[in-house]
C-alpha cells in the first residue's frame, strides 16, 4: 500500500489558518490525496480529496504540489471545533472495493 | 449528501455473549462495506471486507468465526462480534462505498465494552 507521512501533532491558535503536512513521495498515478479527520469518540469525516489540480471546498482546501509527492491540507481560519486528528490517505483511483487504510495521522490542536 | 447510520453507538455486555453491530446507507446503495476497529490512542485498523451477497475478506489476523459478518441488502451490512471477551472491548467503525458525493462514507462508530 502507498503510505503517507504526517506530523504526529500540529498546534494552532483560534481563527488562524492552519498548514497540514503530508508527504506520499511513493504515490501511483492514479492514487488519490484524501483528507479525513476524526473527532473524539466519533467516525471520521471527509474533508477534501484531489488527484494532481489544487482543490477547495466549504471545510479546507488541498494544495498538492506538482510531483504530487506531498500535499497541504489548509483550514483557512481554525476555529476550537476543528481539532480533531487528520488523516492523509492515499486510494487508488481505479479500484472500486478497496478500503482507505489509515496510518496515524496528525492530531490538531486549537487554542482560544 | 451520503449518510451511513451505525447502531447502537454504545454496547456493554457480559464476557462470552454476543453483540451485533449494524451499519446502514441511508440515502445511497453500498455495494461495498468496511469494518475497521480503533483501540485507544491508535489510528483505525481494517477488519474486513464486506460485500452485498458475499463472503467477506477479512484481514490479516482477524478471526472469520468471531467477528461474523453479514451483507444481506446493498443498504446493510452487519458485525456480530461471538464470544465477546474484555480484549475484544474496542471503538467499531464501519464504512460504505458509494453515494452521490463521495465514494467513502463512515458511520459514527460504536464503542463496546465487555465485561
Amino acid at each position: 500500500d502507498a503510505k503517507t507521512t504526517q506530523p504526529n501533532s500540529m498546534e494552532s491558535n483560534e481563527e488562524e489558518p492552519v498548514h497540514l503536512p503530508c508527504n506520499h513521495s511513493t504515490i501511483s498515478g492514479t492514487d488519490y490525496i484524501h483528507w479525513y479527520r476524526q473527532l473524539p469518540s466519533q467516525g471520521p469525516e471527509y474533508v477534501i480529496h484531489g488527484l494532481t489540480s489544487n482543490v477547495n471546498n466549504r471545510m479546507a482546501s488541498l494544495a498538492i504540489a506538482e510531483d504530487r509527492k506531498s500535499s497541504t491540507l489548509i483550514l483557512h481560519r481554525a476555529t476550537l471545533r476543528d481539532a480533531a486528528v487528520y488523516y492523509c490517505i492515499l486510494g487508488s483511483g481505479n479500484q472500486a472495493g478497496t478500503a482507505l487504510i489509515f496510518g496515524k495521522g496528525t492530531t490538531l490542536s486549537v487554542s482560544s | 449528501g451520503a449518510v451511513v447510520s451505525q447502531h447502537p453507538s454504545w454496547v456493554i455486555c457480559k464476557s462470552g455473549t454476543s453483540v451485533k453491530i449494524e451499519c446502514r446507507s441511508l440515502d445511497f446503495q453500498a455495494t461495498t462495506m468496511f469494518w475497521y476497529r480503533q483501540f485507544p490512542k491508535q489510528s483505525l485498523m481494517l477488519m474486513a471486507t464486506s460485500n452485498e451477497g458475499s463472503k467477506a475478506t477479512y484481514e490479516q489476523g482477524v478471526e472469520k468465526d468471531k467477528f461474523l459478518i453479514n451483507h444481506a441488502s446493498l443498504t446493510l451490512s452487519t458485525l456480530t462480534v461471538t464470544s465477546a471477551h474484555p480484549e475484544d472491548s474496542s471503538f467499531y467503525i464501519c464504512s460504505a462505498e458509494g453515494g452521490a458525493n463521495y465514494g467513502y462514507t463512515f458511520g459514527s462508530g460504536t464503542r463496546l465494552t465487555v465485561v
